[in-house]
């Protein structure tokens, strides 16, 4: 079974300053996809980026990248510039690679306040 | 596109009550999940569908759970004699199936059992 952790049950930020976000998991599969959502009061689950474990390179949308460290199971999201609407909570899930079921396994989340 | 609908968007009911949630996917995705975030348990997979049908089923956590999805499209989960540990936002999520891999969620609803 594979199992997903988050570390830093809560962060805190300056607004337009950088802020980085651990995850690490476990598994003995070697075809997978690792992910960030957030989650901000409103409930709404919302892809923020992700990746495949087969390719080297770290994906980056806009703001948000990761360090995907295969080796070391480590997949930590950074977000630059943060600004107040990235208050939020945000989830590291793993999926791994199947034409059948494929449920996303969470970890516990990291509650981020960016603070004007 | 509209995106990933549950309803309601919260649900109070009495302990020993039947509810249902009832969550419509992003058409044409022919993957449905079924999650439940709880405090203290973070999110858990409950049921996956395949089309109309769910080959696993190990993520409810009783039989007092249920979920069926008709027509290939919405999808209800029934939960029986309620219980209060049953309190927590149920996540719907949809996936294309056809080569994509990203899940899409719903809103959500907020289930409280009193």
């Amino acid at each position: 079974a594979q199992t997903v952790t988050q570390s830093q049950p809560e962060m805190s930020v300056q607004e337009a300053e950088t802020v980085t976000l651990s995850c690490t998991y476990d598994t003995s599969e070697n075809n997978y996809y690792l992910f960030w959502y957030k989650q901000p009061p409103s409930r709404q689950m919302i892809l923020v980026i992700r990746q495949e474990a087969y390719k080297q390179q770290n994906a980056t949308e806009n703001r948000f990248s990761v360090n995907f460290q295969k080796a070391a199971k480590s997949f930590s999201l950074k977000i630059s510039d943060s600004q107040l609407g990235d208050t939020a909570m945000y989830f590291c899930a793993f999926m791994k690679h199947s034409s059948g079921n494929t449920p996303l396994v969470f970890g516990k989340g990291t509650r981020l306040s960016v603070i004007a | 596109g509209a995106g990933v609908s549950q309803s309601p968007s919260n649900k109070v009911t009495e302990k020993g009550k039947d509810v249902e949630l009832r969550c419509d996917p992003i058409s044409g995705h022919t993957a449905l999940y079924w999650y439940r975030q709880s405090l203290g348990q973070g999110l858990e997979f409950l049921i996956y569908f395949q089309g109309n049908s769910a080959p696993d089923k190990s993520g409810l956590p009783s039989d007092r759970f249920s979920a069926e999805r008709t027509g290939g499209s919405v999808s209800t989960l029934t939960i029986q004699r309620t219980q209060q540990e049953d309190s927590a936002v149920y996540l719907c999520a949809s996936r294309s199936g056809t080569g994509a891999y990203e899940q899409y969620f719903g809103p959500g609803t907020r289930l409280t059992v009193t």
